[in-house]
């Protein structure tokens, strides 16, 4: 089956560690992205990726860090410097970066310890 | 600014009656409209989408949307609810070439027996 794995589904997090979250996905797309959900907020984009080798940050990137080292996954990390990192992360990818539809992994919800 | 506005935070309606999910956008250029689905502590699922062409969209589980141009909007439609509707339900615009996405902040449709 195609589609987008997001792990773990919860994960907890310590002051000062550092997490990542995995996000992989078998679509062959190009284009891979990650936001954050708070309540009642929508989601708001962290970082993207067009093409393996590339990112950019979205809106809310402060505090986290991303590569894009192979076409199928792209990790997020969560810093000690993200102050408020508790919320719902989703991962999504399109086929490329132009115009497409976004299809979303199930997420990961990060709680702080 | 790309903006996209969802009246109402939550919308509650009866079994059977017709659901009406407001999204309002703002946007210089001729933009790719979206609605999807979140199930609690799920991802999101695309409902349906507007690209180009007729404006009245047809989507999955009986759910339409129409696309007027004039009235800046892509408002989210059912005939007749069921139980199983019962979700957050969210707007998302991708304004301009590049596939940044902009969602509204989301709607939680309640359906009573």
């Amino acid at each position: 089956d195609g589609g987008i794995t997001q792990s773990p589904k919860y994960l907890f997090r310590k002051e000062g560690q550092n997490v990542t979250l995995s996000c992989e996905q078998n679509l062959n797309h190009d284009a891979m992205y990650w936001y954050r959900q708070d309540p009642g907020q929508g989601l708001r984009l962290i970082y993207y990726s067009q093409i393996v080798n590339d990112f950019q940050k979205g809106d809310i990137a402060e505090g986290y860090s991303v590569s894009r080292e192979k076409k199928e996954s792209f990790p997020l990390t969560v810093t000690s410097a993200q102050k408020n990192p508790t919320a719902f992360y989703l991962c999504a990818s399109s086929i490329s970066a132009q115009k497409e539809t976004q299809y979303f992994g199930p997420g990961t919800r990060l709680l702080v310890l | 600014a790309q903006s996209v506005t969802q009246l109402g935070s939550h919308v509650s309606v009866s079994e059977g009656a017709l659901v009406l999910l407001r999204c309002n956008y703002s946007s210089s250029v001729p933009p790719y409209l979206f609605w999807y689905v979140q199930y609690p502590n799920q991802g999101l699922q695309l409902l349906l989408k507007y690209t180009t062409g007729a404006t009245l969209v047809k989507g999955i589980n009986g759910f339409e949307a129409e696309f007027k141009k004039s009235e800046t909007s892509f408002h989210l439609t059912k005939p007749s609810a069921h139980m199983s509707d019962a979700a957050e339900y969210f707007c998302a615009v991708s304004p301009n070439n590049f596939n940044k996405f902009y969602f509204g902040s989301g709607t939680k449709l309640n359906v009573k027996p």
